[in-house]
């Protein structure tokens, strides 16, 4: 498998419970924001995305919300299951600038 | 659509030898990306082509050539590889690079020795 996450913090949630991961971001600027799921050995695969023009924003069973004030996102994932066991992590966009990506969370789902 | 592709999936190199990871897409995306991830850290920018014939450097470019010449394949050139581009590799593509998703290939595992 790949060696990326080694480091990373770990939640661990209970099969069936919801899960939160959270995200600080850096630049007041960014407008554009995106969750990543990456499982072992894939590429990241995108979740859901959310513009600064809104605070909330739902997708199937996952959540994102942005706090501009405080500069932190948080992607919500409903009645976690098995399969949602990945790293996650957190890309911001300003215009005219390229994706800055996290260093993301591992998400582990217990039976 | 086949999405993003990438070969090889792995590669082992000495340091000093040079090779190419191929990237290629068949959504006729514009933007096209090259990034490196390593342990404990988010993906980073090598560099970047906002269309056919134009790349530009991204965050850490130092040691990796790049070029465009069609809108579906964007090759990374490492000129002499180092054990410090031991690295996993992704490519990634968007419509455009303002405000899109962009979607990843399945990467390239990369070892220098």
């Amino acid at each position: 498998g790949e060696s990326v996450g080694l480091h990373l913090p770990t939640l661990s949630v209970q099969e069936g419970d919801n899960s939160i991961i959270n995200c600080a971001y850096s630049n007041s600027a960014s407008d554009y924001f995106i969750w990543y799921k990456q499982e072992s050995g894939k590429g990241p695969q995108f979740i859901i995305d959310i513009r600064s023009n809104m605070d909330k924003r739902q997708g199937q069973r996952v959540t994102v919300l942005l706090n501009k004030t405080v500069k932190h996102l948080s992607l919500q994932i409903a009645a976690t299951q098995p399969g949602d066991s990945a790293v996650y992590f957190c890309a911001e966009k300003a215009p005219r600038q390229n994706f800055v990506f996290g260093p993301g969370t591992r998400l582990s789902v217990l039976p | 659509n086949a999405g993003v592709t990438q070969t090889p999936k792995f590669q082992v190199l000495k340091t000093g030898q040079s090779m190419t990871l191929q990237c290629a897409q068949d959504m006729n995306h514009e933007y096209m990306s090259w990034y490196r991830q390593d342990p404990g850290m988010g993906l980073r920018l090598i560099h970047y082509s906002v269309g056919a014939g134009i790349t530009d450097q991204g965050e850490v470019p130092n040691g990796y050539n790049v070029s465009r010449s069609t809108t579906e394949d964007f090759p990374l050139r490492l000129l002499s590889a180092a054990p410090s581009q031991t690295s996993v590799y992704f490519c990634a593509s968007s419509y455009n690079g303002d405000s899109y998703e962009q979607y990843f290939g399945p990467g390239t595992r990369l070892t220098v020795t």
